[in-house]
């Protein structure tokens, strides 16, 4: 079975501070995508990645920043977390070209920024 | 990709068959439907998808219709376990296996005892 790990379940920060979350898969996929879901706003793209070291924005990419250096890892960074950045952060990987395209979740980080 | 329109709610019993609604009414000949749902607490999870016929998986079926225009999603035998938001999406891979997906907000099924 696929498998997509994120580093928390449950996160607490203060305003200001840099946070990293993190996300490895392992089933050699290309491509790696962050999420966020907000209630009645549903899921949306902030940045994804289609190789190593390639990225692209999503569709709310402000206020983040990723990194993938190997592979299986793709990591997002809150540069200075803000309160409206509290939310469910999602994290996805699939493989390039394929079909079906299907994309394969983790099971989420709960970001609550104070 | 093409714009999805779900019911926002829907009921079911249980063991009933549970009917989910999508319309795709500007969808490209290239576009496939994909269905996603996601369990409370818990990352999205693929259903099944479709291009032109209707397939069926142990999880589910779907009906495509003849113009491609709206889809259904069908469990058989709902269970308490089938209470979820259930996503369609229509979308074709870009130049270069880029994908983007967008989910909307989809349809929470609850599944009634």
């Amino acid at each position: 079975d696929v498998k997509v790990t994120q580093s928390s379940r449950y996160l607490v920060k203060r305003t200001g501070e840099k946070v990293f979350l993190e996300c490895v898969q392992d089933m050699d996929h290309e491509n790696m995508f962050w999420y966020r879901q907000d209630p009645g706003l549903g899921l949306r793209l902030i940045y994804f990645s289609y190789d190593v070291k390639m990225k692209e924005k999503g569709d709310i990419p402000e206020g983040y920043s990723v990194s993938r250096e190997k592979k299986e890892r793709f990591s997002l960074i809150l540069e200075s977390a803000s309160t409206n950045q509290t939310s469910m952060y999602l994290c996805a990987s699939s493989f390039s070209g394929k079909v079906p395209n299907i994309q394969y979740f983790g099971a989420g980080t709960r970001l609550s920024v104070l | 990709d093409a714009k999805t329109t779900q019911p926002t709610s829907m009921d079911c019993a249980e063991g009933r068959a549970a009917n989910l609604p999508c319309n795709h009414s500007t969808i490209s000949g290239n576009e496939y439907v994909y269905w996603y749902r996601q369990i409370h607490s818990q990352g999205p999870q693929y259903i099944i998808h479709g291009l032109k016929n209707n397939e069926t998986n142990e999880m589910a079926s779907l009906i495509i219709t003849e113009d491609r225009k709206s889809s259904t999603l069908i469990l058989p035998h709902a269970t308490l376990r089938d209470t979820a938001v259930y996503y369609c999406i229509v979308r074709v891979i870009e130049a270069g296996g880029y994908q983007k997906v967008t989910f909307g907000i989809g349809t929470k099924l609850q599944v009634i005892p």
